[in-house]
């Protein structure tokens, strides 16, 4: 079990450029959730997957997000023309089903310039 | 909808000094209920979890109960450390849905 990993830990790029980041799950975890979290906030609720399905998308902030997880196992969530209201930290969370413990991984931060 | 309030911070304690932080939330449903911590650099780490009403999540001395009727799921600790010093964020997790409150920052003096 070597935990839930994301990549990259930083990015910075600028404001309109499209960034894509990755996560990997703990092997056997059948859920997958994406988070944002901005400074003295919690984490807030994006999107998850069971295996491969996204079983929820409203939560997205909005049309530039998007995430997939085409195999059932890493995913990606890509921001597309990113605005500087978009910095913050990512999260992403494994767990084996619904309502069970999730484990997080360190977050992606990133800022727009 | 699904949400979570929670003790607005930040909250100064000294060492061995008694340790409440309140949630509440609101459901639809029967959710299960965490503590999550973050410590300074690191990432969310759950700290403790019930399932059901009435239940008790320990873990390292802090302790919370599932209060079906008050809606709440207050993390309490009899002494509290220099090393609990962290972000405490209480959390509810549906089938479908996950709400996390806004975190209370904890600082322990010695």
């Amino acid at each position: 079990d070597t935990g839930v990993s994301q990549n990259p830990r930083h990015k910075i790029t600028k404001r309109g450029q499209n960034v894509t980041f990755r996560c990997d799950p703990i092997s056997e975890h059948n859920r997958l959730y994406w988070y944002r979290q901005t400074l003295g906030q919690g984490p807030e609720f994006l999107t998850y997957f069971q295996n491969e399905a996204q079983l929820e998308k409203s939560r997205l902030l909005s049309d530039r997000f998007s995430a997939e997880r085409p195999k059932g196992s890493f995913s990606t969530l890509e921001i597309q023309r990113t605005e500087q209201g978009d910095s913050a930290m990512y999260l992403c969370a494994s767990s084996l089903w619904g309502r069970d413990i999730q484990y997080f991984g360190a977050g992606t931060r990133l800022s727009v310039l | 909808g699904n949400s979570v309030t929670q003790m607005e911070g930040p909250v100064t304690l000294s060492e061995e000094a008694f340790l409440t932080i309140n949630c509440t939330y609101t459901a639809t449903g029967y959710p299960s209920l965490f503590w999550y911590v973050q410590y300074p650099g690191e990432g969310l780490q759950l700290l403790l979890k019930a399932t059901k009403a009435d239940d008790k999540g320990s873990n390292k001395g802090f302790e919370a109960t599932y209060r079906k009727e008050t809606t709440s799921f207050h993390l309490e600790k009899g002494s509290v450390q220099v090393s609990d010093s962290a972000v405490y964020f209480c959390a509810l997790c549906s089938e479908d849905d996950m709400r996390f409150g806004a975190g209370t920052r904890l600082t322990v003096k010695p």
